[in-house]
């Protein structure tokens, strides 16, 4: 069945260090992709999506390409920020209409 | 808007007990689900639906029931609580009934503690 593969964490960065979270898929057909960010006791948010092969999604900074190719959406910010500190998941679209998510990464950021 | 929105915050039961999380969203969404959120698990699919009146099981549907009579409304019940029903719980809506590239959007979630 459909999964993902995302790096464990814990990851620990300096502030102003380039991050990368690693993100792999197994599927059938080509889903859309995300990346959610869970700030400390909240819900999840969108931070980014993709819904094609080759698409790009970005915001605040954070980047992933769909990469058919490798079946990977590899997160990506050049200079991370304290307030970046969060677990990030990522996840694919399921057939129930649903979200398939990786076990999350969680990232602290060190002033 | 309020956006999700999901009572109560926190929660402790004792085995055997039952108990409605309440779930309720007024974006009109016709999509609405609900997860469970396991140190290191990631999220697994509860229960979701696809428009009032229509429920359907995901992965982990046991000890747990679903209505939805209202398109803003989708509680959540647990019948006779158990311990490994510990957990955080997320209720989410999106718009569209069956397409999965909408974003969804998250409420904060309930704590359930089951001694």
């Amino acid at each position: 069945g459909n999964s993902v593969t995302q790096m464990e964490g814990p990851v620990t960065l300096s502030e102003e260090a380039f991050l990368t979270i690693n993100c792999t898929y197994t599927a059938t057909g080509y889903p859309s992709l995300f990346w959610y960010v869970q700030y400390p006791g909240e819900g999840l948010q969108l931070l980014l999506k993709a819904t094609k092969a080759d698409d790009k999604g970005s915001n605040k900074g954070f980047e992933a390409t769909y990469r058919k190719e490798t079946t990977s959406f590899h997160l990506e910010k050049g200079s991370v920020q304290v307030s970046d500190s969060a677990v990030y998941f990522c996840a694919l679209g399921g057939s129930q209409g649903n979200l398939i998510f990786g076990k999350g990464t969680k990232l602290s950021v060190k002033p | 808007n309020a956006g999700v929105t999901q009572t109560p915050k926190f929660q402790v039961l004792k085995t055997g007990q039952s108990m409605t999380l309440q779930c309720a969203q007024d974006m009109n969404h016709e999509y609405m689900s609900w997860y469970r959120q396991d140190p290191g698990m990631g999220l697994r699919l509860i229960h979701y639906s696809v428009g009032a009146g229509i429920t359907d099981q995901g992965e982990v549907p046991n000890g747990y029931n679903v209505s939805r009579s209202t398109t803003e409304d989708f509680p959540l019940r647990l019948l006779s609580a158990a311990p490994s029903q510990t957990s955080v719980y997320f209720c989410a809506s999106r718009p569209g009934g069956g397409r999965s590239t909408d974003t969804q959007y998250f409420g904060p979630g309930t704590r359930l503690t089951v001694l």
